[in-house]
């Protein structure tokens, strides 16, 4: 079985500039998650979707950063404008409707100079 | 406010030897916790599960505690491997399958 899938696994960009992160969860996964994790901490909860709808969104600095699930299945995270605090390693993760346990991707890790 | 607190400080410990590593919460009731496994560049794998109304929790060689009314739990790895190295993290859920993290510890097993 195919684990989730993230896409680019590094970026550099400049402060101000955009970036956007994919994500392809496991086949059947109907909830999709995505976490910042900044080094050192445990990952942060940025959004919940399941299936294409938000479940939770109320960590996510709506003024910068977007995320939609077209279809239920692949997922977009982007930033924009970036910010230096914004450097972190981004996971994406999936389960099953209705199941605890979480499958994570590789992560993108961002850095913003 | 809600917190997680895990040993910052990295556990080194002797190949064989039983390491624990504590998560302590405030503020929260949980009905279930999870441990998850963070190597390195990748990320974290689902170990195990507990809920609430359970106090301990069996897979191999990985033993789970959950006391909610000392709001901790310990997770046990026996007979300890260089491969059990690792970041060991501890999440609470926070209501519709959401998971608040801690900060994790870092497990090193020495050959």
């Amino acid at each position: 079985e195919a684990g989730v899938a993230q896409s680019p696994r590094y970026k550099i960009i400049e402060k101000r500039q955009s970036v956007a992160f994919w994500c392809n969860p496991i086949s059947g996964h109907a909830t999709l998650y995505w976490y910042q994790q900044i080094l050192g901490q445990g990952p942060k909860l940025l959004i919940q979707f399941q299936n294409n709808g938000v479940v939770d969104d109320s960590q996510l600095p709506k003024d910068r950063f977007s995320a939609e699930r077209l279809k239920g299945v692949d997922s977009t995270l982007k930033i924009q404008p970036a910010k230096l605090e914004d450097s972190a390693v981004y996971l994406c993760a999936s389960s099953l409707a209705g199941e605890f346990e979480q499958f994570f991707g590789p992560g993108t890790r961002l850095t913003v100079l | 406010s809600q917190k997680i607190e895990q040993n910052s400080e990295a556990l080194n410990i002797q190949e064989g030897k039983t390491a624990t590593l504590t998560c302590n919460y405030t503020n929260y009731s949980p009905a279930y916790l999870q441990w998850y496994r963070q190597d390195p560049g990748r990320g974290p794998v689902f170990l195990l599960l507990i809920r609430e109304n359970e106090k301990e929790k069996r897979k191999e060689r990985l033993k789970v505690t959950f006391d909610t009314t000392l709001k901790q739990s310990l997770f046990h790895i026996t007979a300890s491997q260089p491969a059990d190295s690792a970041t060991y993290l501890c999440a609470l859920d926070t209501g519709r399958r959401a998971l608040t993290f801690g900060s994790g510890t870092r497990l090193q097993v020495q050959p």
